[in-house]
């Protein structure tokens, strides 16, 4: 079965240092991957995409994404974090193909301290 | 403007009583999804649809029903079986895998 797998619940980093978050999936075929931000109380916002081609992934707010295929990952980057960036991200998984069973990791929650 | 609707924003229900929440989209898409979110749980999919009616049982199912009678509209019943509502839910659309749009969630409350 299908599954994501995001190691870290509580990532704390101070402003202006980089960021890695950590987002690993089981699947048979290529899936399509997603990584998306929440604000408390509030909806999903979609940070970035893979779904082919070059597995390094820029999205939205300054933010990154490497997808490696031999390691089964797909992990978020950010060079310099602002305050801003606290919020939980998740990571998530469609197969690529046949029915949409869009599926998410638990999320990381992130605290940037000043 | 286009988007995804959920109503109401917040919601109490006494136990045994069977409550809907509305999902409405105007985006076009095919694919429908909703979720239950709970604290160090992340998103955990209850029920799906693909098309007009047609869903499929998600990972946490049971307690809950749906209806896809038309593509805009995709209801949510938490029903008396479901021992633990409280909780927040999020419905979400998509069209071709491109990427999953959100509504803004309700907040069931067993009172």
């Amino acid at each position: 079965a299908q599954s994501v797998t995001q190691p870290d619940i509580h990532i704390t980093v101070s402003e202006g240092a980089s960021l890695e978050l950590r987002c690993n999936y089981s699947y048979g075929a290529t899936p399509y991957l997603f990584w998306y931000v929440q604000s408390p109380g509030q909806g999903l916002q979609l940070l970035l995409k893979y779904f082919s081609g070059d597995t390094l992934v820029q999205g939205i707010k300054g933010f990154e994404a490497e997808f490696k295929r031999s390691q089964s990952s797909f992990n978020l980057r950010k060079p310099s974090v602002h305050w801003s960036d606290a919020a939980e991200y998740f990571c998530a998984v469609v197969r690529s193909g046949g029915y949409n069973k869009l599926i998410f990791g638990a999320g990381t929650r992130l605290a940037v301290h000043p | 403007d286009g988007g995804i609707t959920q109503s109401p924003k917040y919601l109490f229900r006494k136990e045994g009583q069977n409550v809907t929440l509305s999902c409405e989209q105007n985006l076009n898409h095919d694919a429908m999804y909703w979720y239950r979110q709970d604290p160090g749980q992340g998103l955990r999919l209850i029920y799906y649809s693909q098309i007009v009616n047609d869903f499929q049982k998600g990972d946490i199912a049971e307690g809950y029903s749906v209806s896809r009678e038309k593509k805009e509209s995709f209801p949510l019943t938490v029903t008396s079986a479901q021992k633990n509502p409280t909780a927040f839910y999020l419905c979400a659309s998509m069209t071709g895998n491109t990427e999953a749009f959100f509504g803004q969630g309700t907040r069931l409350t067993v009172v």
